[in-house]
């Protein structure tokens, strides 16, 4: 049992640039967001879905886009990077309703540094 | 405008003594109040929760209290033990947005 997958680990890139970070789920979950975590800034949200072909955005939505086709995946994409998205990033799903709130289960992360 | 706030971004205990970690929010709306630990290079794993109909909610080592009129959250780690050590986050959910919001962390370190 994977649990919530995300690849890659780590990725360079330099401004302007894009790139998708892909995020998979192996436990049927509906509820599916990205965050992403600075020092000093906790994690902040920046999109997420409650269920195929739902999306919405959360506290820091600029510079990113998701879309949502399949329960498992919900790839988070850069459309030009920029040096303010240098960050780790983090996926996650959980059940929906009352498991929305509790018991997500987060991927491993992916760190991504833009020049 | 931080919604949710940790004041203190580290804390230092020594082992079996009880840690208190503290979180602060500005929304009397929010459902659930929940706290997440994470370790370095992990994503954050959950910990315990709490509804927001109630004021305390206990899980072995770890206690979780609600402060509605003072918009306060605690964790209490009795005794603390040195796998505790890790980054504690804790965050508030809407169920009316389906939204978790997280502050910033409190660094944990647990001391022999």
């Amino acid at each position: 049992n994977a649990g919530v997958t995300q690849t890659p680990k780590f990725q360079v890139l330099k401004t302007g640039q894009s790139m998708t970070l892909q995020c998979a789920q192996d436990m049927n979950h509906e509820y599916m967001s990205w965050y992403r975590q600075d020092p000093g800034m906790g994690l902040r949200l920046i999109h997420y879905s409650v269920g195929a072909g739902i999306t919405d955005q959360g506290e820091v939505p600029n510079g990113y886009n998701v879309s949502r086709s399949t329960t498992e995946d919900f790839p988070l994409r850069l459309l030009s990077a920029a040096p303010s998205q240098t960050s780790v990033y983090f996926c996650a799903s959980g059940v929906r309703g009352e498991g929305s709130g509790e018991k997500l289960f987060f991927g491993s992360g992916t760190q991504l540094s833009v020049l | 405008d931080q919604q949710v706030k940790q004041n203190s971004p580290s804390l230092s205990v020594q082992e079996g003594r009880i840690s208190i970690l503290n979180c602060d929010y500005t929304n009397s709306m929010f459902d659930y109040f929940l706290w997440y630990k994470k370790y370095p290079a992990e994503g954050p794993t959950f910990l315990i929760s709490i509804s927001s109909i109630k004021d305390k909610n206990e899980d072995g080592r770890f206690t979780v209290f609600l402060n509605k009129s003072a918009k306060h959250l605690s964790l209490h780690i009795v005794p603390s033990q040195p796998g505790d050590s890790a980054v504690y986050f804790c965050a508030v959910f809407n169920f009316g947005n389906e939204k978790l919001t997280f502050g910033t962390g409190t660094r944990l370190t647990i001391i022999p």
